[in-house]
């Protein structure tokens, strides 16, 4: 069953620090998804990207992070300057169409020291 | 934000028990309803998947949804040792192309002792 694949699994970096976390959605969908998990806290939401550009993020999604898809199959979360706050479990999520449920890989986990 | 709350549990169960899992909601916009599993260190997976309100049965598995409550819940019959998992509820609005904005709840530790 094609699955959405996430490297690296672990990262660790020092806090200023510049991260790209990388994603290959599911070959055939055309929506995508970062969201993100605290050590003990609710999956959260950062940003929908779909027809080449951002469609929706929240108010966690600032300044320090972007997104993008370079070619026809990656789809990577950049933080320029990474914070300790930053550490946690980053997941990329694809899905078909509009209506159909979000397929999420298993996980970058981010340890900013 | 509490815009949607689960029991984070822990749920111990033994094996062949009926599990009950339960969120409650209060954005009345969402529209579609899901629940992943998550295995330790590894992504939720989908496990079922509702529009509006009604049950859904997969297997051992039945997913019920009542708007008018802002409830939703996840049974599973015949709960076996690979049950054990966290269990998240989700949920989103109908807003176009940005239905993949979901809405989780914390999770609920189930073990599924033999």
């Amino acid at each position: 069953e094609p699955e959405v694949t996430q490297t690296p699994s672990h990262q660790v970096t020092q806090m200023g620090q510049e991260v790209i976390l990388r994603c290959v959605p599911i070959s055939n969908h055309l929506y995508f998804y970062w969201y993100r998990q605290i050590l003990g806290q609710k999956v959260e939401f950062l940003v929908s990207f779909y027809n080449n550009e951002i469609s929706e993020k929240s108010e966690i999604f600032d300044d320090q992070f972007s997104v993008e898809r370079p070619d026809g199959s990656n789809f990577t979360l950049k933080i320029r300057s990474t914070k300790l706050e930053d550490s946690a479990m980053y997941f990329c999520a694809s899905r078909a169409t509009a209506n159909s449920p979000l397929h999420f890989g298993n996980g970058t986990r981010l340890t900013v020291t | 934000q509490k815009e949607v709350e689960q029991d984070p549990g822990p749920l111990s169960v033994p094996e062949g028990a009926i599990v009950s899992l339960n969120c409650t909601y209060s954005n009345s916009a969402f529209q579609y309803f899901m629940w992943y599993r998550q295995y330790s260190r590894k992504g939720p997976e989908l496990l079922m998947y509702t529009y509006s309100s009604g049950n859904k049965e997969d297997g051992r598995f039945t997913a019920q949804v009542d708007k008018s409550s802002k409830y939703i819940s996840l049974f599973i019959r015949d709960s076996q040792p690979s049950d054990s998992a966290t269990y998240l509820c989700a949920m989103s609005a109908d807003r176009g192309s940005t239905l993949g904005r979901l809405y989780f709840g914390r999770g609920t530790q189930l073990t599924v002792w033999p």
